[in-house]
């Protein structure tokens, strides 16, 4: 099946520093991946759409210039959350849908943990 | 009102024992239905996904789906303490690149 690999899987860095994280489909182009972010005990909430080769859409109340999104490739989509402070701190995770004679579910990767000091 | 509505429980249940688990939403007009399976600090894992009204077995698991009612339901049978963890139902308009609308989540635990 579709395989979605996120990295780092944990990061923990200090107030004001920007973190970069990676979602990568391993066996499977990915035009669109979209990505979320996961309170504790809480739903998943979708921050934005990342297309290959074009802008992000952000969802309502997400800020761009925090949550900077790249998908240069059709494998890989990056996520950079920009000066982070502790309010950032949160499980993000990535997803990317599969491909097939049918169109594909979505695959998520094992998220990454954030963490700031 | 959520566009989405599932009962986030918790719930704990004996090993063995049919676990049913149900999602009710708003908008007719969704035509795809998804289960998923997250573990503590891991992503969802795909269980099962269905294509407007019917059932879907695999294995120990049947998805419901009745459009009629907006309602929809995954049962596992034979339940297991490996079963424990959160589940999620999903649902979209269309299939692949397209944004899921997600229930709150619920937590399931299998007692040995």
């Amino acid at each position: 099946g579709a395989v979605v690999s996120q990295h780092p899987s944990w990061v923990i860095c200090k107030s004001g520093t920007s973190v970069k994280i990676e979602c990568r489909s391993l066996d499977f182009q990915a035009t669109t991946m979209f990505w979320y972010r996961q309170f504790p005990k809480q739903s998943l909430m979708l921050m934005a759409t990342s297309n290959e080769g074009s802008k992000a859409t952000y969802e309502q109340g997400v800020e761009k210039d925090k949550f900077l999104i790249n998908h240069a490739s059709l494998t890989l989509s990056t996520l950079t959350v920009t000066s982070a402070h502790p309010e950032d701190s949160s499980f993000y995770i990535c997803s990317a849908p599969g491909v097939g004679w049918f169109n594909q579910p979505q695959h998520f990767g094992d998220g990454t943990r954030l963490s700031i000091l | 009102q959520k566009e989405v509505e599932q009962d986030p429980g918790p719930l704990s249940v004996p090993e063995g024992a049919i676990v049913s688990l149900n999602c009710t939403y708003s908008n007719s007009a969704f035509q795809y239905f998804m289960w998923y399976r997250q573990y503590s600090r891991k992503g969802p894992e795909l269980l099962m996904y269905t294509y407007s009204s019917g059932n879907k077995e695999d294995g120990r698991f049947t998805a419901q789906v009745d459009k009629s009612s907006k309602y929809i339901s995954l049962f596992i049978r034979d339940s297991q303490p490996s079963d424990s963890a959160t589940y999620l139902c999903a649902m979209s308009l269309i299939q692949g690149a397209q944004k899921l609308v997600f229930g709150q989540g619920t937590r399931l635990t299998i007692n040995p």
